[in-house]
């Protein structure tokens, strides 16, 4: 297994442009998730997905959009890029929770430096 | 909603002394507490995780306390080296709308000085 991947690894956009994070997964896990990381920060939470067809906001959606057509591909897109979305993006994927259990192993990508100038 | 605090922030010890890193979590009905470690340049990975219904979970070098009542848990790094260094976060899961999530603490950068 590939697990969960990211493209592309580095990217510098100009104010304005837009573009797409592409992620994939190969481990047929029903959640995904999109965290951004600022320097020296934690993670916060822009979107998830419970399944295909099934979007819902994080901590900081505000500039970006998702979709989810199947359970392989979680793209995350940017549509006015801003200075502000200068940060380190991490897709990541969990399974469904087994019977009584109460929490599973996230499963994070590389993740995609974006630079916005 | 969930919030989780971590400390210290930054961390540096002397190879072969021992690390903790403490996380303390608001909402009770958090039951899930993972820690994931971050290498330079890569995604987070988990290294150890521990359940509400239980107190403490061991594996070779680093251990995981968890006290319900005072609402926080602990990583116990012990005899650290150098490949130790990394950035270290805590995690608190609790069950919402869309199923379980996971808040993250702001990490800890742990130096270990060989």
């Amino acid at each position: 297994n590939a697990g969960v991947t990211q493209t592309p690894k580095f990217r510098i956009l100009k104010i304005g442009q837009s573009m797409t994070l592409q992620c994939t997964q190969d481990m047929n896990h029903n959640y995904m998730y999109w965290y951004r990381q600022d320097p020296g920060m934690g993670l916060k939470l822009i979107y998830y997905s419970v399944g295909a067809g099934i979007t819902d906001k994080g901590e900081v959606p505000n500039g970006y959009n998702v979709s989810r057509s199947t359970t392989e591909d979680f793209p995350l897109r940017l549509e006015l890029a801003a200075p502000s979305q200068t940060s380190v993006y991490f897709c990541a994927s969990r399974p469904m929770e087994a019977g009584g259990f109460s929490g599973n192993t996230i499963y994070f990508g590389e993740g995609s430096w974006l630079t916005v100038v | 909603g969930e919030n989780v605090e971590q400390h210290p922030s930054t961390l540096s010890v002397q190879e072969g002394d021992s690390a903790v890193i403490k996380c303390t979590y608001s909402d009770s009905a958090s039951n899930y507490f993972p820690w994931y470690k971050q290498e330079l340049g890569k995604g987070p990975q988990l290294i150890i995780d521990i359940r509400s219904n239980v107190g403490e979970k061991k594996d070779q070098r680093i251990a995981v306390t968890l006290n319900k009542t005072a609402k926080h848990f602990s990583l116990h790094i012990t005899e650290t080296q150098p490949e130790d260094s990394a950035v270290y976060f805590c995690a608190a899961s609790i069950y919402g709308t869309g199923g379980f999530k996971t808040i993250f603490g702001a990490g800890t950068r742990l130096f270990v000085k060989a």
